[in-house]
């Protein structure tokens, strides 16, 4: 069954960092990209990064609204991956969803799997 | 950055009626586009891929259409179950921009 838990949410004042964690059971991690996506209380969702698997470079893209702030990485050796939230502004709070992307040469990316989210607060 | 844009924002529908929910992209993004339903309180979970493909486990009243920028959703004959939001996302290159959402009500 696969799995995706992230931990690490919290109350963080405006300027300060936070790094959220999401530890995937179920699948070989390695050969799957991830994602993350917020969705603010009340409001819709919201595409936050990626990280594509080693096969494809582990590349990564961002969100406009976090990129120079927010830094996804991977340990595939712990099928683990993290979101680095530097910076913080009072519009990241949100819920974070770590989420799973499968790729296929003819479906090309779609993600099929999320987690539960884990919430962040930005206030002082 | 390609825009994805749902309509309607909201709808409220008799159960059995047929729901037809849209998504456009700004730039032709192929086929590459999933839709979503998030139901009030629980985390959202995949229907369609590949524009028209349906995830395992998803009912057949729920179905996918469209290439390029204009998309469709159709619940085929609504089910209070279907009470939800539902989002529209695109996947032709980063950023994976999802739709503003078309919330689903039974009238």
């Amino acid at each position: 069954e696969v799995q995706l838990v992230e931990s690490g949410g919290g109350l963080v004042q405006p300027g300060r960092s936070l790094r959220l964690s999401c530890t995937a059971s179920g699948f070989t991690f390695g050969d799957y990209a991830m994602s993350w996506v917020r969705q603010a209380p009340g409001k819709g969702l919201e595409w936050v990064a990626l990280i594509r698997s080693k096969f494809y470079g582990g590349t990564t893209e961002y969100a406009a609204s976090v990129k120079g702030r927010f830094t996804i990485s991977r340990d595939d050796s712990k099928s683990i991956v993290y979101l680095q939230m530097n910076s913080l502004k009072t519009e990241d709070t949100a819920v974070y969803y770590c989420t799973r992307g499968l790729y296929g040469l003819l479906t090309g990316y779609y993600v099929d799997y999320w987690g539960q989210g884990t919430l962040v607060t930005v206030s002082s | 950055d390609i825009q994805m844009t749902q309509s309607p924002s909201s709808l409220s529908a008799s159960v059995g009626d047929r729901v037809t929910i849209t998504c456009r992209a700004s730039q032709d993004i192929a086929n590459y586009l999933a839709w979503y339903q998030q139901r009030p309180g629980k985390v959202p979970k995949l229907l369609i891929y590949a524009a028209s493909s349906l995830q395992s486990g998803v009912p057949s009243r729920f179905s996918g259409s469209g290439s390029g920028t204009d998309f469709t959703l159709t619940i085929s004959s609504l089910q209070p179950d279907d009470v939800a939001t539902y989002y529209c996302q695109k996947f032709n290159r980063a950023p994976w921009t999802f739709g503003q959402g078309t919330k689903v009500e039974i009238k």
